[in-house]
């Protein structure tokens, strides 16, 4: 079993959409949590944290659920410059992140 | 405010071949760096992370090396390219304190 797991997608949604993504992990010792944005041939960016409260940062709220160890990614109003591919990363401690293989997300017109 | 840097951004070398990236981090002391990498398709994969300068942990037992001979310097290596280890690499840092890493442009390497 993978330490985390994304439906790699792609999903295919138009403009102002509500797109949600899901992540499961298996360590259930995972520390902490984030959603990184990888846009095609570049560099994977952080795009937010993940707490346990749940927290919200413009469009985007992120969601933990740790009893059942998924972690979700909810995006309102999608916009065409949303299309990229979203990653899942736990930390699982000893200095180390665990990326998922991401998730494709296609915004049209 | 800090900033990571690596090079070349490109390259491709026949199979046999020695390899060099280098990546350098500013704005930071003693950071921790990670060496990634994403064949095609494919998810990130940890080669290779460092605590300081000469420390250096191994994820995947390869053909590829690690060194950090300065603080804010971490150098990927191989003796002989093969196929497979064409992909692109990441170099990625961290502050002590911190959980985030942050990732450099990368080098796309493709080994023929």
């Amino acid at each position: 079993r993978k330490e985390v797991e994304q439906d790699p997608g792609p999903f295919n949604v138009p403009e102002g959409a509500t797109v949600a993504f899901n992540c499961t992990y298996s360590n259930s010792a995972s520390q902490s949590f984030f959603w990184y944005r990888q846009d095609c041939r570049k560099e994977p960016k952080l795009l937010m944290s993940v707490y346990s409260s749940g927290n919200e940062d413009g469009r985007f709220t992120a969601q933990l659920n740790r009893a059942s160890q998924y972690i979700s990614l909810l995006i309102r109003d999608s916009k065409l410059s949303d299309s990229a591919t979203y990653l899942c990363v736990v930390n699982t401690g000893f200095q180390k992140l665990v990326f998922g293989t991401g998730t494709r997300l296609l915004v049209s017109p | 405010s800090q900033t990571i840097h690596q090079w070349p951004a490109t390259l491709v070398q026949p199979v046999g071949s020695p390899l060099s990236l280098e990546c350098t981090v500013e704005g930071t002391s003693n950071p921790n760096l990670y060496w990634y990498r994403q064949a095609a398709g494919r998810g990130l994969q940890l080669l290779f992370y460092s605590v300081g300068i000469g420390q250096i942990s191994s994820e995947v037992p390869q053909n590829l090396s690690a060194s950090r001979p300065q603080d804010r310097q971490f150098i990927l290596s191989s003796k002989k390219l093969l196929l497979s280890d064409s992909g692109f690499y990441l170099c990625a840092w961290r502050g002590q304190y911190q959980e985030t890493q942050y990732f450099g442009p990368g080098t796309r390497l493709l080994v023929l």
